[in-house]
């Protein structure tokens, strides 16, 4: 079966900061995809970087960055130069098989980050 | 780009009623539609696969004569919380699965449910 963890139930930094959190993640599958959310208060999740079991590269968007070790199962993800802005719950999820992209997540227990001026 | 709509965003109801949420895709079809619930300050956990044309899949723990799921059409699933009770106050947020090429999925905005 599958599991996510994310075993920093919550980050506090000073903006400007760099922010990095760690996942990861169990799976029988040779195919799945790994995705990063954001959950603000306001309840809505916000879909920010994903990865498949196949790519190769590690990708940058913006001052999201994303770092996929496979032989350590980890899938952690920074955020560069915090701002206030940044402060939310951020999930980890993983989905296997077939059309993984789109097929049902579980997620880790979330990491809460709180981002001071 | 494709967009979920959730409603209601969020309903108070009295114990032992119950009470429809909606969940619909916007501008693409979604044979399959899933359904979580996130308790306060908790992550969100699969309850229900919701499946076009049959039967919805449950997950182990939750019940399906208290959670009746109906995936009317091709961009309309509901869930109906049964004779609800003070413990079934929580966030329920849907999901459908865009298929084509990358299979992208779309996350509702959720419902705020209170029972009192």
């Amino acid at each position: 079966a599958q599991k996510v963890t994310q075993a920093q139930t919550e980050i506090s930094v000073v903006e400007k900061e760099d922010v990095t959190l760690d996942c990861v993640y169990e799976t029988r599958d040779t195919t799945y995809y790994l995705f990063w959310y954001k959950q603000p208060p306001s309840g809505e999740l916000v879909f920010l970087i994903r990865r498949n079991s196949f790519d190769e590269q590690n990708e940058i968007s913006g001052r999201y960055s994303r770092n996929f070790q496979k032989s350590t199962s980890s899938f952690n993800f920074t955020i560069t130069a915090s701002q206030v802005v940044d402060s939310a719950v951020y999930f980890c999820a993983l989905s296997e098989g077939l059309g993984a992209a789109g097929n049902k997540l579980t997620f880790g227990g979330g990491t809460r980050v709180l981002v001071k001026p | 780009g494709a967009v979920v709509s959730q409603h209601p965003s969020w309903v108070i109801c009295k114990s032992g009623t119950s009470v429809k949420i909606e969940c619909r895709s916007l501008d693409f079809q979604a044979t399959t539609m899933f359904w979580y619930r996130q308790f306060p300050k908790q992550s969100l956990m699969l309850m229900a696969t919701s499946n076009e044309g049959s039967k919805a899949t449950y997950e182990q723990g939750v019940e399906k004569d208290k959670f009746l799921i109906n995936h009317a059409s091709l961009t309309l699933s509901t869930l109906t919380v049964t004779s609800a009770h003070p413990e079934d106050s929580s966030f329920y947020i849907c999901s459908a699965p865009r298929t084509g090429s990358s299979y992208e999925q779309y996350f509702g905005p959720g419902t705020r449910l209170t029972v009192t």
